[in-house]
């Protein structure tokens, strides 16, 4: 079985600048969420994926956004990057019609604005 | 919003018990979930339980829930060195959205 797979592991970014994250899902998993961890803090929702249509937002602006594509892996893109953006993006996957079907995570992407 | 809180550090000697503790604001929480997390790396599903339940034992894991007072325990049994990790609780009612506490920082002394 293979497991939530995210690139790149580390990335630095200027402000202003627009990146793009990637993650695989776990093989069996049809839904792909994004979390940004800041340093010291638990992770937030930013948004999640089903069937290539996102299912959810959380407190984020819509310069976040994202894709998944038909073999469930999925992208997430930051523009006009911020300081604050600086943190770690977890993607994890789970199977969506399995009523809270637990969410296995990726090893994430460190980003870092300057 | 939902709110999960836990306390910030935990400290103990190897082949104790180790017992985390985590609040939360929602009632209508359906399942209560704890991961762990080591430097470096993403979360890792510890263990998970269903609300209508009160405890649930998984090796050297139990989870206990209060749901009257909306809170939930992990206690981890013969604490070893390779359990020192940030554990954190989290809560999901739709199942789309998981809201996680800002983890317990567990250290486990030789």
């Amino acid at each position: 079985e293979t497991g939530v797979t995210q690139s790149p592991t580390h990335l630095i970014k200027t402000r202003g600048q627009q990146v793009t994250l990637r993650c695989s899902s776990q093989s069996g998993h049809n839904t792909v969420s994004w979390y940004q961890q800041a340093l010291g803090q638990g992770p937030q929702f930013i948004f999640q994926y089903y069937r290539e249509e996102e299912n959810g937002r959380g407190n984020f602006p819509p310069r976040f956004s994202g894709l998944q594509f038909p073999n469930y892996s999925s992208e997430l893109n930051v523009n006009a990057l911020e300081l604050d953006d600086s943190a770690l993006y977890l993607c994890a996957s789970s199977l969506g019609q399995v009523p809270n079907s637990p969410l296995h995570f990726g090893n994430g992407t460190r980003l870092t604005v300057t | 919003g939902e709110d999960v809180e836990q306390s910030l550090f935990l400290s103990v000697r190897e082949g104790d018990s180790s017992v985390i503790n985590c609040t939360y604001t929602d009632s209508s929480s359906t399942y209560l979930y704890w991961y762990k997390q080591e430097p470096g790396a993403g979360l890792q599903l510890l263990t998970y339980i269903f609300s209508n339940m009160d405890m649930k034992q998984d090796q050297r894991l139990t989870v206990l829930l209060n749901k009257k007072d909306k809170h939930l325990s992990l206690r981890i049994a013969d604490t070893q060195t390779g359990d020192s990790a940030i554990y954190f609780c989290a809560e999901t009612t739709t199942g789309n959205q998981f809201y996680f506490g800002t983890g317990t920082s567990l250290t486990v002394i030789p």
